[in-house]
């Protein structure tokens, strides 16, 4: 049973339109992360979040705790915003380390 | 600052075979991780250590040692590598036990 589920798993899109990743968890979570992988493999930290909603340009990620979910949202999308974005979590327990969704493969097109 | 890097950046090896992996960050970071990434799958945890000369298992641990003599490095082992270790490992730190975690650029490892 995964503990992290993403959807959708893959994605297509045109270029300037609105996308939405959404994440669902099982367990109790101290903070939720979203990543973001590009094809040569590198992987960056987009947010950290356990409250709320964060903002950082284009992209805008929100929690809901009672109902254990996140969305990743991302406007007036591009061609360059296409990678795979990976939902992961602290669990309450945890000595820091992370579990992972499986991810959603975004590929916008031109 | 170089963050977190990872040596070497790809490997094949012959069943059998042993090889060490090294991660390094200059970033003080107490907590350091090790995870594997396979087709189809999340990244799944190895080892990780909480800080200098410790270390612990994680989901994964199986066929795989480690080691954290210094703060800035920790060392994946493989002592006798096996077709199902065949993977891209990437490793990770972080200051802050449930904080923002730095990856490093992987190691794309080949077991033949």
């Amino acid at each position: 049973k995964n503990e992290v589920e993403q959807s959708p798993q893959n994605l297509t899109a045109q270029e300037g339109e609105f996308i939405t990743i959404n994440c669902s968890y099982s367990v109790g979570i101290s903070a939720l992360h979203w990543l973001q992988q590009h094809p040569g493999g590198g992987i960056v930290s987009l947010f950290m979040l356990s409250s709320g909603k964060k903002k950082h340009g284009r992209l805008i990620a929100t929690i809901n705790i009672q109902e254990k979910h996140s969305s990743l949202h991302i406007t007036a999308s591009h061609p360059r915003d296409s990678a795979v974005y990976i939902c992961a979590v602290h669990m309450g327990t945890s000595q820091g380390n992370l579990i992972f969704g499986k991810g959603t493969k975004l590929s916008v097109k031109p | 600052n170089a963050g977190v890097t990872q040596t070497p950046k790809f490997r094949v090896l012959k069943t059998g075979q042993s090889m060490t992996l090294l991660c390094a960050q200059d970033m003080n970071h107490e907590y350091m991780y090790w995870y594997r990434q396979d087709p189809g799958m999340g990244l799944r945890l190895i080892h990780y250590s909480v800080g200098e000369g410790t270390t612990a298992k994680g989901e994964v641990p199986d066929g795989y040692n480690v080691s954290r003599l210094k703060k800035q490095n920790f060392l994946l082992g493989l002592e006798s590598a096996a077709p199902s270790q065949t993977s891209v490992y990437f490793c990770a730190s972080s200051y802050f036990r449930n904080g923002e975690q730095y990856f490093g650029p992987g190691t794309r490892l080949t077991v033949t």
